[in-house]
């Protein structure tokens, strides 16, 4: 069964300009977070969904941040503009249901911003 | 105080000895307990579950006290590929997961 997919793997930008990374699911998991993960800290739950809808999205920055999850699948987070702070790895994990709170992460995408 | 904490180490141990990490949580009211490994510049992986009634894995045996509101891992018998941070998540039934930072773990030959 494939894992959790995550598009790009890196990416290096500079600041005050747009990124987007984007993830796949486990096929059949309703639930999918986007988390930050700063370096020597453990991931910080950015937004969940539960389908299509943002249940949790209180530690988004909105006013840089977006997401969205067309369709209940795939998912993209959008950072416009990039600040240097935003440095982190993002990772998105899903779970089956929000019954459960056992989630499987994917790879990440590691952002520089310089 | 934060809502999880973890000794962050690192924990330096030879090969085949036994080490234990601890992580406390602040919230009385969760329901879900993990504890996740994370290798160097890699995605978090889940290790095992957290039951009240303890869970065994092998060499790997986690547990529950929630009068002292905290979980607890054993490693026996380390071995060099066990060198990893070791995440402990602490969830409330469908609600937001909190991660701890945490613990660095270093097995040496």
């Amino acid at each position: 069964e494939a894992g959790v997919v995550q598009s790009p793997r890196y990416k290096i930008i500079e600041k005050k300009q747009p990124v987007a990374f984007w993830c796949n699911p486990i096929s059949g998991h309703n639930t999918l977070y986007w988390y930050r993960q700063n370096l020597g800290q453990g991931p910080e739950l950015l937004i969940r969904y539960e389908n299509e809808e943002a249940v949790d999205d209180s530690q988004l920055p909105k006013d840089r941040f977006s997401a969205e999850r067309l369709k209940g699948v795939d998912s993209t987070l959008k950072i416009q503009p990039a600040e240097l702070g935003d440095s982190a790895v993002y990772l998105c994990a899903s779970s089956m249901d929000r019954s459960t709170d056992t989630q499987y992460f994917g790879p990440g995408t590691r952002l520089t911003v310089l | 105080r934060k809502e999880v904490e973890q000794d962050p180490g690192p924990f330096n141990v030879p090969e085949g000895a036994t080490v234990a990490f601890n992580c406390t949580y602040s919230n009385s009211a969760s329901q879900s307990f993990f504890w996740y490994r994370q290798d160097c510049r890699k995605e978090p992986k889940l290790l095992m579950s957290v039951y009240s009634s303890g869970n065994e894995d092998g060499r790997f045996t986690a547990q529950l006290n929630r009068a002292s509101q905290y979980i607890s891992l054993l490693i026996r018998d380390s071995k060099l590929s066990d060198s990893a941070t070791y995440l402990c998540a602490v969830g409330k039934g469908g609600f937001k997961t909190i991660f701890g930072a945490g613990t660095r773990l270093f097995v040496k030959a």
